[in-house]
């Protein structure tokens, strides 16, 4: 079974510049969660879609930062301007869902931004 | 109060010892408790699940101790390649699937 998949792997770019990231999650998980992960911390989670809606963006920052999944499969996740502080790495895990039960998140390998 | 708390180490330690790790949760209405490995540079991925009554899978234990809101991973005959980062994690109540991940705890085995 192909796991998560995103790109690109890597990014650096100068401040004030726009990226974007995109993955696309296990094949059947309605679920997607785009992370943050700054190094030494664990991963943040920024957004949260169930099929193509969002259930949880509280810690998004929604000035610079933005997410959409179209079709309920692949998403992207852009920032616009970049600043400094947003060299990270940034993780795409999807999951299957159920209220009652948490599922198993499965994270991809994750774009390692640099921002100069 | 970090919403998840864990000793960073690193925690340094020969072949074949036991090694434990805590953690501490602050939210008393948290159901779902997990460890997840990150090795260098990787992809975090689930170790294991931690139930009530407590469970082992092969060298791994794990507790969970909801009076005091606390959970711990006991890791037997350390081999080198359970070097890595042990995330201790636990789902927000209310929340569709969302996991709280602490800083995790670093642990080097060397020969």
């Amino acid at each position: 079974e192909a796991g998560v998949a995103q790109s690109p792997r890597y990014k650096i770019i100068e401040k004030r510049q726009s990226v974007a990231f995109w993955c696309n999650p296990i094949s059947g998980h309605a679920t997607l969660y785009w992370y943050q992960q700054i190094l030494g911390q664990g991963p943040k989670l920024l957004i949260q879609f169930q099929n193509n809606g969002v259930v949880d963006d509280s810690q998004l920052p929604k000035d610079r930062f933005s997410a959409e999944r179209l079709k309920g499969v692949d998403s992207t996740l852009k920032i616009q301007p970049a600043k400094l502080e947003d060299s990270a790495v940034y993780l795409c895990a999807s999951s299957l869902l159920r209220r009652t039960t948490t599922y198993e998140q499965y994270f991809g390998p994750g774009t390692r931004l640099t921002v100069t | 109060r970090k919403e998840v708390e864990q000793d960073p180490g690193p925690f340094n330690v020969p072949e074949g010892a036991t090694v434990a790790f805590n953690c501490t949760y602050s939210n008393s209405a948290s159901q779902s408790f997990f460890w997840y490995r990150q090795d260098c540079r990787k992809e975090p991925k689930l170790l294991m699940s931690v139930y009530s009554s407590g469970n082992e899978d092969g060298r791994f234990t794990a507790q969970l101790n909801r009076a005091s809101q606390y959970i711990s991973l006991l890791i037997r005959d350390s081999k080198l390649s359970d070097s890595a980062t042990y995330l201790c994690v636990v789902n927000a109540p209310g929340g569709y699937n969302k996991l709280i991940f602490g800083a995790g705890t670093r642990l080097a085995v060397h020969p």
